[in-house]
């Protein structure tokens, strides 16, 4: 059973950084890309990031670009998502999910439940 | 970047009944060269994350069930289901995998009537 399970939200104070991880489990971690979603309150999902199998080519949503960065640890069967200079709006549910593909960001076939993280002074 | 638009924001059908959801790409998202659409149909109830519907504009997800089909090609797409369940009352989103950054509609609200 493919489980996907984020870790490392909080609440955080504009400017500041927090580290997500996402714990893998149930298939072959390195031969699939991953992916980050976010979901603001009451909002619909936002692409934020994506990294291939072999974590050689990574991908970031333009709102992101420059102070985010997804890497992942193919020996721990772990994803990260190192945010930095946070903003207001960067507060959202950020869901981990696991690519259908292996180099390239396609369909999401597996997600974790989330974690939250709240921006604000 | 590619601009996904679904309409309509919200829909509610009548138990057994067909519900349909379009969605729309700013560019086709019509790969020649395999002739596959990259487009994609999430469903999402209340406190949980997304699940994967379809894949390939047309591939059903293993497990979903069978009234759920979708069709479409180039630009325009479609998410039907065939009799509505109670079970299905969910908000919907289509998104493009054809360039980065991939894209999501702004999600179909479907309630029962």
């Amino acid at each position: 059973e493919v489980q996907l399970l984020e870790s490392g939200g909080g609440l955080v104070q504009p400017g500041g950084s927090l580290r997500l991880s996402c714990a893998a489990s149930g298939f072959t971690f390195t031969n699939y890309a991953m992916t980050w979603v976010r979901q603001a309150p009451g909002k619909g999902l936002e692409w934020v990031s994506g990294i291939s199998s072999s974590g050689d080519s990574t991908f970031y949503a333009d709102s992101v670009k420059g102070r985010f960065t997804i890497s992942r640890d193919n020996s721990k069967n772990t994803l990260y998502l190192q945010m930095n200079s946070l903003r207001a709006e960067d507060t959202a549910v950020y869901y981990c999910a696991k690519d259908g593909c292996a180099d390239v960001i396609c369909y999401f076939d597996y997600w974790g439940q989330g974690t939250l993280v709240t921006v604000s002074s | 970047d590619i601009v996904m638009t679904q309409s309509p924001d919200s829909l509610a059908v009548s138990l057994g009944e067909r519900a349909t959801i379009n969605c729309k790409s700013s560019q086709s998202v019509l790969y020649s060269s395999n002739d596959n659409n990259y487009l994609a149909w999430y469903q999402q109830k209340p406190g949980q994350p997304p699940k994967l519907l379809i894949y390939w504009a047309s591939t059903r997800e293993s497990g979903v069930p069978d009234r759920f089909s979708g069709s479409g090609s180039g630009t325009d797409f479609t998410l039907t289901i065939s009799s509505l369940q109670a079970e299905d009352v969910a908000v919907y989103y289509c998104q493009q995998y054809y360039s980065s950054p991939c894209s999501f509609g702004q999600g179909t609200k479907l309630e029962i009537k």
